[in-house]
């Protein structure tokens, strides 16, 4: 069965400053992975996704993602941090075709001005 | 474009109770979903409906939660009866296709607390 892993429960990062987000995963076949947002009493923002192709994903907000198949990671970046960005993040992953999408626990990103 | 629609927002009962949460989903998406989120957890798929059909509901917990989607549209999810530890979020999502590649796109849930 797939799963994924986000290690931080907590990041850290003063505005202006890179950020990364982990997610490490597993599948038994080709995953389709995804990145979704959380704000306090909304629902899931779809932020980005890979399926197939370039390794390197660009999506909403200046986020972006880079497909580790090696490492089976797919981390979340962005070049400079804005305070708006202080959320929940989680990395979803699906094993193919048609199967259930699998979160992570959700790793929160707090942007310090 | 409207979002996926939920109510209520916030439901409290007391356990033993029975309550239902009610979706809309974006129009035109066949498909759609009903999740749990656990307080420090992430969401866990309960029932997966394409048009009215159930295409996976093996975490459903089938004694005591119930889910429809009658006319393909509307969907309800009931509790009866209610449990401590059904005490959560409940998010409703709807996609444009069951496709492993169709993003999912949520509504704002309902909050559940069990006392």
């Amino acid at each position: 069965a797939q799963s994924v892993a986000q290690p931080e429960d907590q990041v850290n990062v003063a505005e202006g400053n890179p950020l990364t987000v982990k997610c490490t995963y597993s599948v038994s076949g080709n995953p389709y992975l995804f990145w979704y947002v959380q704000y306090p009493n909304r629902g899931l923002q779809f932020l980005l996704k890979y399926i197939t192709g370039d390794n390197l994903v660009k999506g909403s907000y200046g986020f972006e993602a880079e497909f580790n198949k090696s490492q089976t990671s797919f981390h979340l970046k962005k070049p400079s941090a804005l305070v708006s960005d202080s959320a929940l993040y989680f990395c979803a992953v699906r094993d193919g075709g048609n199967t259930p999408l699998v979160f992570g626990k959700g790793t929160r990103l707090s942007v310090i001005a | 474009e409207a979002g996926v629609a939920q109510s209520p927002r916030y439901k409290i009962i007391e356990k033993r109770q029975s309550v239902a949460f009610w979706c809309n989903p974006i129009s035109g998406h066949a498909t759609l979903y009903w999740y749990q989120q656990i307080l420090g957890q992430g969401p866990k798929l309960l029932i997966q409906f394409q048009n009215n059909g159930v295409v996976d509901d093996s975490q459903l917990p089938k004694d005591r939660f119930s889910a429809e989607r009658l006319k393909g549209v509307d969907s309800t999810l009931k509790i009866q009866p209610a449990k401590l530890e059904d005490s959560a979020v409940y998010l409703c999502a709807s996609a444009i296709a069951a496709s492993g590649v169709s993003e999912q796109f949520f509504g704002p849930g309902t909050r559940l607390t069990v006392l």
